[in-house]
């Protein structure tokens, strides 16, 4: 069984351009999270998908993020225009439904520089 | 809502010796308790966790960790670490699902221990 993936691993834009990340949970995981980790501080949890839908964006830093997950498979994180704070790693993990607890399985993050 | 302080960032040690990374939390709810491992150029892995029972968990390599609720602490040990085990770790703690009224399951990650292990 094929892990969750990220594409790009890495990412080097200009500030001001536009990014997108992808992420591929393990095939039949209906939960699907984003976290960000900026250097030298902690991971932090941006939103939750069940399926396609949104179930808490808390964590979403402005209205320059945009995630989508259209046919709640593959979702998509866009940055845009990108500033030299969105600069981290970005994790995506997902997660069996399940009304118990069951393990969130990460992918190997997304670099994503802004210069 | 949770906080996770981890207060080591670094810890050297050399093979073969005990090491503990430390780990407290704060929360005014129940939470669930894990550790998390991510090695060189690798995505995070769960290593253990506490969800109920038995407040000493291990893992299959080694380690273990003592959920202590007076102390609102959750430290990793290991008797005699080996050069494979330098990584990041990372406690992380989750709210329980009745208390946030889902199963959302976030986690909330303290800032991670880079544990680098000398020959």
């Amino acid at each position: 069984e094929a892990g969750v993936t990220q594409f790009p691993s890495h990412s080097v834009i200009e500030k001001g351009q536009t990014v997108t990340l992808r992420c591929d949970p393990i095939s039949g995981h209906d939960n699907l999270y984003w976290y960000r980790r900026v250097m030298g501080k902690e991971i932090k949890f941006l939103l939750h998908f069940v399926k396609e839908s949104k179930q808490d964006e808390s964590g979403m830093p402005n209205n320059r993020f945009l995630a989508e997950r259209t046919g709640g498979t593959y979702s998509t994180l866009k940055v845009q225009p990108a500033e030299l704070e969105d600069s981290g790693v970005y994790f995506c993990a997902s997660r069996k439904r399940g009304s118990s607890y069951n393990e969130q399985f990460f992918g190997p993050g997304t670099r994503l520089t802004v210069l | 809502a949770q906080s996770v302080t981890q207060l080591d960032s670094q810890v050297p040690v050399f093979e073969e010796a005990p090491v503990e990374l430390r780990c407290n939390y704060s929360s005014s709810v129940s939470v669930y308790l894990f550790w998390y491992v991510q090695y060189p150029n690798q995505g995070l892995q769960l290593l253990l966790k506490y969800l109920s029972g038995s407040t000493l968990v291990e893992s299959i390599n080694g380690f273990e960790a003592e959920f202590n609720k007076s102390q609102t602490s959750f430290h990793l040990r290991k008797p005699s670490v080996h050069i494979s085990d330098t990584a990041e770790y990372f406690c992380a703690v989750s709210e329980l699902p009745w208390n946030s009224g889902g199963s959302n399951y976030k986690l909330t990650f303290g800032k991670g221990t880079l544990l680098t292990v000398n020959p």
